[in-house]
């Protein structure tokens, strides 16, 4: 299995900061994906970056990939108390998702 | 357009119990899954359906059973629950999966399920 890790476990930061979460990978992979939980609820997709890609864009969410690294990384700008959640990262394997044991973020207004 | 649903919500079992947790999407996906997520842990693959009339085991398939009703129903069975079982369960679903791919997952709101 290919878990990724996300670093750190827990962020805690004040609303309008940036909160920055990493994610690590053991082997090669077709695409990385990170999603978000808000408390009680499923989880959301917020981006899906391929290997051959190096940074991708959506609003406020800015994820990177080094493939040589094997790492990943979410940057969360201008973060709001709403962005209060658990990420986590997913890598691909052949037909499933093997899914991080997340970040949980708090953002304190 | 309600996306994945998922029923019961909550349940309260016995050891020994048995039960169905249902699944349905209405965005004509093609593959679906069952995943439990406990305390501190990412999710864990229970059991997929690649396409109607196919399953296949994931990382922890024991105690489980599924059936893919037809293309819009995924169904999760605990035949003789036990504490352990006691998680989170999620449904998802995903477009086409081409070959060596995999899709963006849509996710379900949950089944929070005890067991006593």
């Amino acid at each position: 299995s290919q878990q990724g890790e996300e670093d750190p476990q827990a962020l805690s930061i004040q609303e309008g900061e940036n909160a920055t979460m990493n994610c690590s990978y053991k082997t090669s992979i077709n695409n990385l994906q990170w999603y978000r939980q808000n408390s009680g609820r499923g989880l959301v997709h917020l981006i899906l970056i391929r290997s051959n890609e190096r940074e991708k864009h959506s609003g406020r969410l800015r994820v990177t990939l080094d493939t040589s690294k094997k790492s990943s990384s979410l940057l969360i700008t201008a973060s709001r108390a709403a962005d209060t959640a658990s990420y986590f990262c997913a890598t691909d394997d052949l037909w499933q998702l093997t899914f991080g044991k997340g970040t949980k973020l708090s953002v304190i207004p | 357009n309600a996306g994945v649903t998922q029923t019961p919500k909550f349940q309260v079992l016995k050891t020994g119990q048995s039960m169905t947790l249902q699944c349905a999407q209405d965005m004509n996906h093609n593959s679906m899954y069952w995943y439990r997520q406990d305390p501190g842990m990412g999710l864990r693959l229970i059991y997929y359906s690649a396409s109607e009339g196919t399953t296949d085991k994931g990382e922890v398939p024991n105690g489980y059973n599924v059936s893919r009703l037809n293309k819009r129903e995924f169904s999760l069975r605990l035949e003789s629950a036990a504490p352990s079982q006691t998680s989170v369960y999620f449904c998802a679903s995903t477009i086409e999966r081409l070959a060596g791919d995999t899709d963006t997952q849509y996710f379900g709101p949950g089944t929070r399920l005890t067991v006593l």
